[in-house]
C-alpha cells in the first residue's frame, strides 16, 4: 500500500515534444505529490508538486495532471529541451505529521534529443 | 541560496567497518531525512529525525544503523559495521516549517556514494 509506481522506465523525445511521465499511487491518506528532477552526480531536486484539491497545476513548461479518482498523476513537459534530460521521480506523502517520508517511484530517464 | 551539503562525495571502506555520513542541513530547517538510493533501484526512506529524536524509520534502519545531530548544525548517519549490500548513494533531506507552498519541502543534498568492498 506504500508503492508508487511510475512509468516508462525510459523516454526519449525529440527537441520541442512533449515528455510525459505517469505515476500511480495506492495509499489514499497520500495527500502531497512532487516531482523530482536529478540530474548526473546531483541529488534530486524538487521541479514542481500538487496537493489533491486541485486537477492540474502548472509552472513554466512543466504541468501535473492529478486524478484523485484514479489515484493517478503525471508530469507533462511541453517544448521539452535537451537540457530537460535527467531522471525524473515521482513522489508521495502524507502531508501533516513529524515524519513526511517520500515514497519513490523507480524514476524515468528522459533524453531529449537536439 | 542556502543548501544541504554532504560529506564526503564518495566513501570507500572494508565489509566490517563502520563508517560516518555528514550532512549539514539548512539552517533553519527542522526536520531531517535520511534516504539511500541503490545503483537502477528507486529512492528509499530510511529514517526522519526531528526534536532531537527518531520520528520514523524503515525497515531498512537496523540496530546497524544511528542518526545523531552532535553540534545542532550537523545530521550524521552512521553505519556500525558495514556490508556489501549497503553500498548505495546516501542522501540527507531537510525541510522547514516556514508557511506558504513550500512549507515542509525536503531540500536534497548530493548525496554520498558509500561503497562497500
Amino acid at each position: 500500500q506504500q508503492q508508487v509506481k511510475q512509468s516508462p522506465q525510459s523516454l526519449i523525445v525529440q527537441k520541442g515534444g512533449i515528455s510525459i511521465i505517469n505515476c500511480a499511487y495506492e495509499n489514499t491518506a497520500f495527500d502531497y505529490f512532487p516531482w523530482y528532477q536529478q540530474f548526473p552526480g546531483k541529488g534530486p531536486a524538487l521541479l514542481i508538486a500538487i496537493r489533491p484539491d486541485v486537477s492540474e497545476k502548472k509552472e513554466g513548461r512543466f504541468t501535473i495532471s492529478f486524478n484523485k479518482s484514479a489515484k493517478q498523476f503525471s508530469l507533462h513537459i511541453m517544448d521539452s529541451q535537451p537540457g530537460d534530460s535527467a531522471t525524473y521521480f515521482c513522489a508521495a506523502r502524507r502531508d501533516a505529521g513529524n515524519n513526511r517520508k517520500l515514497i519513490w517511484g523507480l524514476g524515468t530517464s528522459l533524453a531529449v534529443n537536439p | 541560496e542556502p543548501e544541504v551539503t554532504q560529506t564526503p562525495s564518495h566513501q570507500v571502506t572494508q565489509m566490517g567497518q563502520e563508517v560516518i555520513l555528514r550532512c549539514v542541513p539548512i539552517s533553519n530547517h527542522l526536520y531531517f531525512y535520511w534516504y539511500r538510493q541503490i545503483l537502477g533501484q528507486k529512492v528509499e526512506f530510511l529514517v526522519s529525525f526531528y526534536n532531537n529524536e527518531i520520528s520514523e524509520k524503515s525497515e531498512i534502519f537496523d540496530d546497524q544503523f544511528s542518526v545523531e545531530r552532535p553540534d545542532g548544525s550537523n545530521f550524521t548517519l552512521k553505519i556500525r559495521s558495514t556490508k556489501l549490500e549497503d553500498s548505495a548513494m546516501y542522501f540527507c533531506a531537510s525541510s522547514g516549517v516556514s508557511g506558504g507552498p513550500r512549507a515542509y519541502e525536503q531540500y536534497f543534498g548530493p548525496g554520498t556514494r558509500l561503497t562497500v568492498t
